[in-house]
């Protein structure tokens, strides 16, 4: 089946615009998180949802972060005034059940703030 | 505070040779261990991973060493081939948390010379 997609794969915004990442987890899985990833770096876990429900946002570095999960499937990350720091590829990733170990990870999307 | 800390940053290996990635952690409520590898313009994908009561665990080329008392994990490719050139994460979970989230090393970069 398909796997976790994302879109848009770039973007690339000026300071201040207002951004919205899409990613679509597996049909099915309950579980879905965002994480950022610098460049060279690995990956930090922003926020994490169990089906609609916004579990855990300890992640997100600031009130610009914003995200939602409104019907449980299709997950969207908003950032607001974007600056330069926010330049990163976001990643997706969605697992089975909560408590489901493996976590698929979408291709991610690539944010360059200029 | 970095949690899972991960070397060599970059590391060269011949075909045929065996390449050897470390991760050291902190928090002992950690409890679930996985490598990533990431090849570029791609999200990570699931390797292989291991749970503490083990020390070891192996699935083809790959042999993941798990040493508990000194909280230190490692990732061994044998017969290494320039298809494994990619980056490589490790990652640990706490299972008991409230998120599942994956904290992740810092990545290394894998290049495999034919």
């Amino acid at each position: 089946g398909a796997g976790v997609s994302q879109s848009p794969r770039y973007k690339v915004a000026k300071r201040g615009q207002d951004v919205a990442l899409r990613c679509d987890p597996i049909s099915g899985h309950v579980s879905l998180f965002w994480y950022q990833q610098a460049l060279g770096q690995g990956p930090e876990f922003l926020t994490y949802f169990q089906n609609e429900a916004q579990l855990d946002k300890s992640g997100l570095p600031s009130d610009r972060f914003f995200a939602e999960r409104p019907e449980g499937s299709v997950s969207t990350l908003k950032i607001q005034r974007t600056q330069q720091e926010d330049s990163a590829v976001y990643l997706c990733a969605s697992s089975l059940y909560r408590e489901d170990n493996e976590q698929f990870f979408g291709p991610g999307t690539r944010l360059t703030v200029l | 505070q970095q949690q899972v800390k991960q070397s060599p940053q970059s590391l060269i290996v011949q075909k045929g040779g065996i390449s050897i990635i470390n991760c050291a952690y902190e928090n002992t409520a950690f409890d679930y261990f996985p490598w990533y590898q990431q090849f570029p313009g791609k999200g990570p994908a699931l390797l292989i991973a291991i749970r503490p009561d083990v020390s070891e665990k192996k699935e083809g080329r790959f042999t993941i060493s798990f040493n508990k008392s000194a909280k230190q994990f490692s990732l061994h490719i044998m017969d290494s081939q320039p298809g494994d050139s990619a980056t490589y994460f490790c990652a640990a979970r706490n299972s008991g948390g409230s998120n599942y989230k994956l904290t992740f090393g810092k990545g290394t970069l894998l290049t495999v010379n034919p």
